[in-house]
């Protein structure tokens, strides 16, 4: 089934230590979205690419990085993590800008800073 | 900014009892989406509704776009545990979509 996989689905990293997250898809979208959701509330889009053009929030901290390699693969790297970057990450596409068919979601990272 | 306000943030009934959410804004928007999240997973895709005054019906669940395509409601008839989760109204943007906050449903066996 055409899909979107992210891994780790649970990462545990030490305060300061760069992690990389990934995530892979099936769908052959043109955009991939990244996004941080912390306890019960909205994802927030941290950027998105359409294809290789990257897209960064106004408000996304400087120490989020995300590449793109490929149309299939698109990674968020957090080079310095704090304690308030722990939060649920998510990765997902859509086939148009704007994501009027609706997005398909990763299941997503939970990532742990210890 | 497009902003979009879902109420009530929390919601706890007992089964086979109905409910409805509403999502609201100022802005009108192209199209609108309902995704349910589980725990520990990501939004799932419900329902798309698109023109004015659209009323989509998915087994116990009756999604309405309002006419003025700035509002929308989610009603569940005769909860179930199942239907627990995280609902997230979204409107479609110029390159993204927007999200509402999220509301927060138990269904109570």
């Amino acid at each position: 089934d055409a899909m979107v996989i992210q891994n780790p689905r649970y990462q545990v990293t030490q305060f300061g230590k760069p992690v990389t997250l990934s995530c892979s898809q099936t769908l052959n979208h043109n955009v991939m979205y990244w996004y941080q959701q912390k306890s019960s509330q909205a994802p927030k889009l941290l950027f998105h690419y359409y294809d290789k053009d990257f897209n960064n929030e106004a408000d996304t901290p400087d120490n989020f990085q995300s590449r793109r390699p490929n149309t299939s693969f698109c990674f968020l790297d957090i080079r310095s993590p704090g304690l308030g970057d722990a939060a649920m990450y998510l990765c997902a596409t859509s086939s148009t800008y704007g994501g009027a068919e609706g997005y398909t979601f990763g299941s997503g990272t939970r990532l742990t800073v210890v | 900014t497009q902003l979009l306000e879902q109420s009530p943030q929390f919601l706890s009934i007992q089964e086979g009892e109905n409910l409805t959410v509403y999502c609201n804004s100022s802005s009108v928007f192209s199209s609108l989406q309902w995704y349910r999240q589980e725990p520990g997973e990501g939004p799932v895709l419900l329902v798309t509704v698109v023109t004015g005054g659209e009323v989509k019906k998915l087994k116990r669940l009756t999604f309405q776009f309002g006419d003025a395509r700035k509002d929308s409601s989610l009603h569940i008839t005769a909860a179930q545990p199942g239907d627990t989760g995280l609902y997230l109204c979204a409107g479609q943007g110029a390159q993204k979509l927007v999200f509402g906050q999220g509301t927060r449903l138990t269904i109570n066996p």
